[in-house]
């Protein structure tokens, strides 16, 4: 069964540092493997996704993420924070229903990212 | 825009007391899902249709109920409401090709359900 792991509750860094958001995959299968973002009270937005096209991902908002299968990583990373990324990140891997028809998300616990001033 | 509308946007309702939520889509996608995300938690898969086809996932309680009446919309239905089931629930839609496991999910503003 897939499964996603984020290392990391709370990341928290100062303006213009560098983000790492950390997520170690599980999949018996080649993953399909996604990064979403969420401000408070409201729903996910999709940052970016990995297909098996190219192994290091460009996203929105300056955000990318690099696919390691030696590691089985999926690390979302931002050269430089700003204080609009305050928001909490999830990874997630698609699932395949029973019977194989379609994926489906498995989210993982979620990483708060707090960017001081 | 084409997008995924939840309403309401926040809703109480009385322990026990039948509740409904809403959500519409302008996507035109098959599958439409709900979840489930209470506070500091991922969000958690109750049931998703593909097409008319619905699909629960095993530990969803009976308490949790759907339906959906054609393509654009789909309803939560939570019959009894206790106080644990107050969270956030967030209606998603994705592109239904069967084996595809590439396609993500459309997320709606989510409805935040709180139960007194």
């Amino acid at each position: 069964a897939q499964s996603v792991t984020q290392l990391g509750s709370h990341v928290s860094v100062s303006e213009g540092a560098l983000v790492l958001l950390r997520c170690n995959y599980s999949s018996s299968v080649p993953p399909y493997l996604f990064w979403y973002v969420q401000y408070p009270n409201q729903g996910l937005q999709l940052l970016l996704k990995y297909t098996s096209a190219a192994t290091l991902v460009k996203g929105i908002n300056g955000f990318e993420a690099e696919f390691k299968k030696s590691e089985t990583s999926f690390h979302l990373t931002k050269p430089s924070a700003h204080m609009s990324d305050a928001a909490e990140y999830f990874c997630a891997v698609s699932r395949r229903f029973y019977g194989g028809s379609q994926g489906n998300l498995i989210f993982g616990k979620g990483t708060k990212l707090s960017v001081k001033p | 825009d084409a997008m995924v509308i939840q309403n309401p946007r926040y809703q109480v309702t009385q322990f026990g007391k039948p509740v409904t939520l809403s959500c519409s889509q302008t996507l035109n996608h098959n599958v439409m899902y709900w979840y489930q995300q209470k506070s500091s938690q991922a969000p958690k898969l109750l049931f998703h249709y593909y097409d008319k086809d619905f699909n629960n996932e095993a530990d969803t309680p009976d308490n949790f109920q759907s339906r959906r009446p054609n393509t654009s919309f789909c309803f939560l239905d939570i019959r009894s409401p206790g106080l644990g089931d107050a969270a956030m629930y967030l209606c998603a839609t994705s592109s239904g090709n069967p084996g595809q496991m590439n396609t993500e999910a459309f997320f709606g503003q989510g409805t935040r359900l709180t139960v007194v």
